[in-house]
This record gives C-alpha cells, sequence and structure tokens, in this order.
C-alpha cells in the first residue's frame, strides 16, 4: 500500500531563510507526487506535482520540489522565506489505480519577522 | 480558482442527529470527493463519485453515506452524528479521476459534535 511520511509536525523559520519541508513516500511503483498548501480557513490549493521527467519541479510562489527515487523522497524547498508563507503544507501521492490522493500529516510552516 | 462552494461552512449539532453536507460545483467535472481534515492525521477519504449515481467507500467510510443525483451536487450526510465525527470536511472535484489529475479543494465545513 502507498503512504506518505512528512517529517516534522512544525517548522519554524526567519524571513529570508531557506524553507525546507520534508516528504518521503512508499509505493511499489513510480509515483505521482503533490504538494498542496492550506492557508488558514481555507481549502488546499495545488503548489507543484511531479508526473514524470524532469525530476525538480517548480511550483507557485517560488516553490520547487525534487523527485529522488533513491531515497523516496518530495521535499519541498524555497530559497526565501516570506511571512506570507505560513501555512500548511501536504505532501500527497496519488493512487495510479483510480487517482484518489493518499495525504501525509502536514507540516505547519511559520515565519517568524 | 474552481467553481466549488461549500455548504453550511460552520455547523454545531448534538449526537445522534442526522447531518448533511452539501458540495456543489460549475466545472462540469466528473469526480468528487469527501475527506475529512484531523490534526495529525491529514485529509482522509472518507466517499467519492465517478458520476451521477455512482459512488464508492474510502478510507473511513463508517457512519457517512453520500448521494449524487446531479452532477454538479454531492451530499455527505452522517445519518447519526457522533463526537467522533467532530472535523473539518472538505470536498474535492477532478476531470478525470485517473492519476495525475489534480484535484481542486472546496472552502471546508467545520462541524462540531456535541
Amino acid at each position: 500500500a502507498q503512504s506518505v511520511t512528512q517529517l516534522g509536525s512544525h517548522v519554524s523559520v526567519s524571513e529570508g531563510a531557506l524553507v525546507l519541508l520534508r516528504c518521503n513516500y512508499s509505493s511499489s511503483v513510480p509515483p505521482y507526487l503533490f504538494w498542496y498548501v492550506q492557508y488558514p480557513n481555507q481549502g488546499l490549493q495545488l503548489l507543484l506535482k511531479y508526473t514524470t521527467g524532469a525530476t525538480l519541479v517548480k511550483g507557485i510562489n517560488g516553490f520547487e520540489a525534487e523527485f529522488k527515487k533513491s531515497e523516496t523522497s518530495f521535499h519541498l524547498t524555497k530559497p526565501s522565506a516570506h511571512m506570507s508563507d505560513a501555512a500548511e503544507y501536504f505532501c500527497a501521492v496519488s493512487d495510479l489505480l483510480g487517482g484518489k490522493l493518499i495525504f501525509g500529516q502536514g507540516t505547519e510552516l511559520s515565519v517568524k519577522p | 480558482d474552481a467553481g466549488i462552494t461549500q455548504s453550511p461552512r460552520h455547523k454545531v449539532t448534538e449526537t445522534g442527529t442526522p447531518v448533511t453536507l452539501r458540495c456543489h460545483q460549475t466545472e462540469n467535472h466528473r469526480y468528487m470527493y469527501w475527506y475529512r481534515q484531523d490534526p495529525g492525521h491529514g485529509l482522509r477519504l472518507i466517499h467519492y463519485s465517478y458520476g451521477v449515481k455512482d459512488t464508492d467507500k474510502g478510507e473511513v467510510s463508517d457512519g457517512y453515506s453520500v448521494s449524487r443525483s446531479k452532477t454538479e451536487d454531492f451530499l455527505l450526510t452522517l445519518e447519526s452524528a457522533t463526537s467522533s465525527q467532530t472535523s473539518v470536511y472538505f470536498c474535492a472535484i477532478s476531470e478525470s479521476g485517473l492519476a495525475p489529475d489534480t484535484q481542486y479543494f472546496g472552502p471546508g465545513t467545520r462541524l462540531t459534535v456535541l
């Protein structure tokens, strides 16, 4: 069965610092991987997704993620954090049979001034 | 933004009462999903629909039923609400339901069962 683990339920960074949110997956076949962001009291919004091809995926708001098959990882990064990046971030893997999403536990990102 | 609305946005109810949550889309997408979000669990799939009158169970379907009589509406019913169903409920839609189709999420319904 597929699964997703996000390391760290809370991450705090200073404004301007590197953001690194960790995601590891378990899948017996090459997966499709997603990062979603949830701002307070809102629904989830797609940041980026990996399907096939280039392993470095660029998303919205300056975020990017790299698919590393050997490490079964899909970590999310942003070079310089902004206050507006404070939100909860979810990594997800797609069920290959039907496209259903399996989510990680979520990581809450705080950005300090 | 995808045209997805959920109603009500907030609801407080008592244990044992029936509750129905509504998801409405204007995108004409075939697939619709209901998730619940709980701290430490991320989002978990309750039920999904792949067409009018076509539905199937997800990971945490016990205590929930769904119906889809029109393409645009997907209803989630708690037949007899329990405190363990206090959660935030999200509806999502996707065009084909096939990987790696993107799912678009509604704004959520916060349900409290006393």
